[in-house]
């Protein structure tokens, strides 16, 4: 079974500083793997998608996520947060395009002025 | 392009009520998910429909819960009797792209059990 953990449920960072989010996942086969982005009373959007091609993906808002099969993991990056950055994030896996589509806990990320 | 459009975004009932919350996916859209998030949590899928067919709703708890999608577009779920653990958002979201499992979001209908 697949499956998604968030190492933090929530995370503060100061404007300018460097984002990390971290998730791995367990599939038993190669995944497809996302991140999302949910801002307050809103649904879901994405924010970018590994599908088995360059295992460095880069998606909206400057955020990007490296995939990393040796350590199962997937974690989310952007250089330098901006205050619009607040929200909470998902990671999530599926194992195939046209399968369900599993989420991890979240994370709630916090920047500080 | 209009989005996925969910209604109502707010309810409000007493336990033991029905309640129904309806789904329009996004034109052309062929696959409609049903997912329960509950606060502080990620989304968890109820029931999954390509067309008219669900082909996953074995997170449903069917002894209260339904959802029908008649004509393959837009979509129902309902909840009979509702109880108190039932408050949370329910997310609706529809993808086409069998490429890249995207999935596409409605804001969600937040029900709250008294």
């Amino acid at each position: 079974a697949q499956s998604v953990t968030q190492l933090g449920s929530h995370v503060s960072v100061s404007e300018g500083a460097l984002v990390l989010l971290r998730c791995n996942y367990s599939s038993s086969v190669p995944p497809y793997l996302f991140w999302y982005v949910q801002y307050p009373n809103q649904g879901l959007q994405l924010l970018l998608k590994y599908t088995s091609a360059a295992t460095l993906v880069k998606g909206i808002n400057g955020f990007e996520a490296e995939f990393k099969k040796s350590e199962t993991s997937f974690h989310l990056t952007k250089p330098s947060a901006h205050m619009s950055d607040a929200a909470e994030y998902f990671c999530a896996v599926s194992k195939a395009s046209y399968d369900k589509v599993i989420f991890g806990p979240g994370t709630s990320l916090s920047v500080i002025p | 392009e209009a989005g996925v459009v969910q209604s109502p975004r707010y309810k409000i009932i007493e336990k033991k009520q029905p309640v129904a919350f309806w789904c329009n996916p996004i034109s052309g859209h062929n696959t409609l998910y049903w997912y329960l998030q509950n606060l502080g949590q990620g989304p968890e899928l109820l029931i999954r429909y390509e067309n008219e067919e669900a082909v996953d709703d074995s997170q449903l708890p069917k002894d209260r819960f339904s959802a029908e999608r008649l004509k393959g577009v837009d979509s129902t779920l309902k909840i009979q009797p509702a109880e108190l653990g039932d408050s949370a958002v329910y997310l609706c979201a529809s993808s086409h792209d069998r490429d890249t499992g995207e999935l596409f979001f409605g804001e969600g209908s937040r029900l709250t059990v008294l």
